[in-house]
């Protein structure tokens, strides 16, 4: 099956910083999400970029699908920003979550 | 749009009783949704993936009588889990796919499930 893997595994940030998280995955796939989960454990969806590149104010999000990698840029980050972040690829409509980022962002 | 809710929030309940934990798309129809199992600290897993209408397709070392899972309608199924043991205990999380549309799925806030 498909392999995510995601980098790094911890980031600390003082607030304002920014940063660039990682997902590597090892096949073609269809579908690429990343999400934000928070401390009360809800999934927020950041982006769905199988390919391409968007931006949602302080967070964009770039997908090489020829590559087989993704990056997850955050701009001046805020402690509200911590938590963990997944990446999730599928090349059908089940989705493969990678291990995480665990992000704190201090004040 | 694209909301999914669960219930409950959290449960506790003792060994050997069955435990049944709703999901629901509020605003969209879902002809597939997943349930996933998530382990303190760790990542992901997913469970099974229920069509509509249809027996759920579970995955490699999900065991299908332990987890019962129905999709009646559109907009809802159920995860139960039966006979519950402490190590049933976990955070279940599902999500839906929105019928007819591309692959992007919706999540629920999860159920906390602790067996005691």
């Amino acid at each position: 099956g498909i392999q995510v893997e995601q980098s790094p595994p911890d980031l600390i940030l003082q607030e304002g910083a920014n940063s660039t998280l990682r997902c590597n995955f090892s096949d073609s796939v269809n579908n690429l999400q990343w999400f934000h989960q928070n401390p009360w454990g809800q999934l927020i969806n950041l982006f769905y970029i199988p390919s391409g590149t968007k931006q949602n104010g302080r967070l964009s999000a770039t997908t090489v699908a020829t590559e087989r990698y993704s990056l997850l840029y955050i701009s001046s980050s805020q402690t509200t920003d911590s938590g963990v972040y997944f990446c999730a690829v599928g090349s059908s409509y089940k989705l493969i979550f990678g291990s995480g980022t665990r992000l704190l962002v201090r004040p | 749009g694209a909301v999914v809710s669960q219930h409950p929030s959290w449960v506790i309940c003792k060994s050997g009783t069955s435990v049944k934990i709703e999901c629901r798309s509020l605003d969209f129809q879902a002809t597939t949704m997943f349930w996933y199992r998530q382990f303190p600290k760790q990542s992901l897993m997913l469970m099974a993936t229920s069509n509509e209408g249809s027996k759920a397709t579970y995955e490699q070392g999900v065991e299908k009588d332990k987890f019962l899972i129905n999709h009646a309608s559109l907009t809802l199924s159920t995860l139960t889990v039966t006979s519950a043991h402490p190590e049933d205990s976990s955070f279940y999380i599902c999500s839906a796919r929105i019928a007819g549309s591309y692959n992007e799925q919706f999540f629920g806030p999860g159920t906390r499930l602790t067996v005691l």
